[in-house]
């Protein structure tokens, strides 16, 4: 099976833009989770999707969002981009939801904010 | 909310010595994971660990599981170059149903 892809794999953007970032999970995977990677916060979870429907959000603002398609192909969307959300942008799949699975990560988007 | 801390945030060693690094839950824990990630990489998954005092192995690597469910191990025996990266732990908020991850240990060995 083909793992997790993620699109674009770098992006560099100025700030007060917005970005989309694309996330095809392993087929059959439904749930995909956003995490967000950077030096001094290590791995902070962003929101999972599970069936279209988002089932879990962590502590970011609304500037960070997210959809699924009925596909489980997933997106995520930064608006109004600040400096400090420059990181490394993973997304996770996994077989179910209800119950934590192991999650499948791809290689993630890097975001450079100027 | 729940908070995992993970100790040391950094270690290096030199290759052939053991590595051990540690992972505290604020809460008690359904399960934990354990991810590796190479420089440059994304997190791997290694492992699950559920039971109360659950111990696993694979190769030179060995996991456990705290009796309260509230901590966790990992120790790698004999480290070679290959086992170079960050392992990070991840525990599951039961209520919540999400992972929260530790913030890593990164290892570096010298040949």
């Amino acid at each position: 099976k083909a793992g997790v892809t993620q699109t674009p794999r770098y992006l560099i953007k100025t700030r007060g833009q917005q970005v989309t970032l694309s996330c095809s999970p392993i087929s059959g995977h439904r749930s995909v989770s956003w995490y967000q990677q950077t030096p001094g916060q290590g791995l902070q979870f962003l929101f999972e999707y599970f069936s279209e429907t988002q089932r879990n959000k962590g502590n970011f603002p609304g500037r960070f969002s997210g959809r699924q398609f009925s596909n489980s192909r997933s997106e995520m969307n930064v608006s109004t981009l600040e400096l400090g959300d420059s990181a490394l942008y993973l997304c996770a799949s996994s077989l179910v939801s209800g119950r934590v699975e192991t999650q499948y990560f791809g290689p993630g988007t890097r975001l450079l904010v100027l | 909310g729940q908070q995992v801390m993970q100790i040391p945030q950094y270690q290096h060693v030199q290759e052939g010595e053991d590595f051990t690094t540690y992972c505290n839950s604020s809460t008690t824990l359904s399960n934990i994971q354990w991810y590796k990630q190479r420089p440059g990489g994304h997190p791997v998954f290694l492992i699950q660990l559920v039971k109360s005092g659950e111990v696993k192995k694979q190769k030179r690597l060995t996991f456990q599981f705290g009796e309260a469910k509230k901590n966790s191990s990992l120790h790698i025996t004999a480290t070679q170059t290959t086992d170079v990266g960050t392992y990070f732990c991840a525990g599951v908020d039961g209520g919540a149903q999400k992972l929260v991850f530790g913030q890593g240990t990164r290892l570096t060995i010298n040949p």
